[in-house]
C-alpha cells in the first residue's frame, strides 16, 4: 500500500478515444504531480498542482488535460492521443513548503495507444 | 536547465559484490538530493535523501550515498549486494523553480544481481 492509488492499472485506447486516469492520495499531502515514464528516458514531469492550483505545465501537449478538484484527487484527461504517448503514467504527492519533501508514488497506469 | 545524469543504464553484479551507481546533476544552487528505487512490479519508493549536514547519507537496506558538492555528484553505494536488490534505481534532484520546487529525475540504472 503506497498511500497513492491510481486507476486503472492498465489502459488500451485508440487514437480517437477519450479516457481519464485517476489518482487519489491518502497521505494528507498538499501537492500532486503527473509524471510520464518511458523506456530509457528520465521520468518526465508533466503537471504540478499545489493546493489545487496548477503551478507547472511542462510543455505538455493539449491532448493531456489535468484536473485537481481537491487536494486528495488528481485526474489526467486524455483525448486524441498518439502512439508515442504510450507509457507508464505516474502520480505522486508530497507536502509542499518543505523543499526536501520526498515524493510518494502510485503504482502507475500503463497506457497503450493503438 | 537543471538535469540529472546517471552513468550506467544497466549494471550486472553477483551477490556479495560491491555496488556504486554514479549520479551527477547540473544546478549551481542549493539542492536536495534523492535516490529512489523501483523493485519489479512495485511502485517507486524513497531509498535515501540528502538535505544538509553530513554528506554521507545512510538509507534503508544498507544503502548509502555521498554528496560531493565540488563534483556535483551523489553516488549510491552498497558494500555487498543481495539478489533482492535487483531493481531500477533513480537519482533525483529537488531544485527551486518559479512556482516552488520540482523534482528532476535521471534516466535510471537497472541493477541485476545474480544469485
Amino acid at each position: 500500500e503506497t498511500g497513492v492509488t491510481q486507476t486503472p492499472r492498465h489502459l488500451v485506447m485508440g487514437m480517437t478515444n477519450k479516457k481519464s486516469l485517476k489518482c487519489e492520495q491518502h497521505l494528507g499531502h498538499n501537492a500532486m504531480y503527473w509524471y510520464k515514464q518511458s523506456a530509457k528516458k528520465p521520468l518526465e514531469l508533466m503537471f504540478v498542482y499545489s493546493l489545487e492550483e496548477r503551478v507547472e505545465n511542462n510543455s505538455v501537449p493539449s491532448r493531456f488535460s489535468p484536473e485537481c478538484p481537491n487536494s486528495s484527487h488528481l485526474f489526467l484527461h486524455l483525448h486524441t492521443l498518439q502512439p508515442e504517448d504510450s507509457a507508464l503514467y505516474l502520480c505522486a504527492s508530497s507536502q509542499e513548503g518543505s523543499s526536501g519533501s520526498p515524493l510518494h508514488f502510485g503504482n502507475g497506469t500503463r497506457l497503450t495507444v493503438t | 536547465a537543471q538535469s540529472v545524469s546517471q552513468h550506467n543504464h544497466h549494471v550486472i553484479l553477483s551477490e556479495a559484490a560491491s555496488l556504486e551507481l554514479g549520479c551527477n546533476y547540473s544546478y549551481g544552487g542549493t539542492v536536495n538530493l534523492f535516490w529512489y528505487v523501483q523493485y519489479p512490479g512495485q511502485h517507486l519508493q524513497l531509498l535515501l535523501k540528502y538535505f544538509s549536514g553530513d554528506p554521507l547519507v545512510k538509507g534503508i537496506k544498507g544503502f548509502e550515498a555521498e554528496f560531493i558538492k565540488s563534483k556535483f555528484s551523489f553516488n549510491l553505494r552498497k558494500p555487498s549486494v543481495q539478489w533482492s536488490d535487483t531493481a531500477e534505481y533513480f537519482c533525483a534532484v529537488n531544485a527551486p523553480y518559479t512556482g516552488g520546487f520540482k523534482t528532476i529525475f535521471g534516466a535510471g540504472t537497472r541493477l541485476f544481481v545474480k544469485a
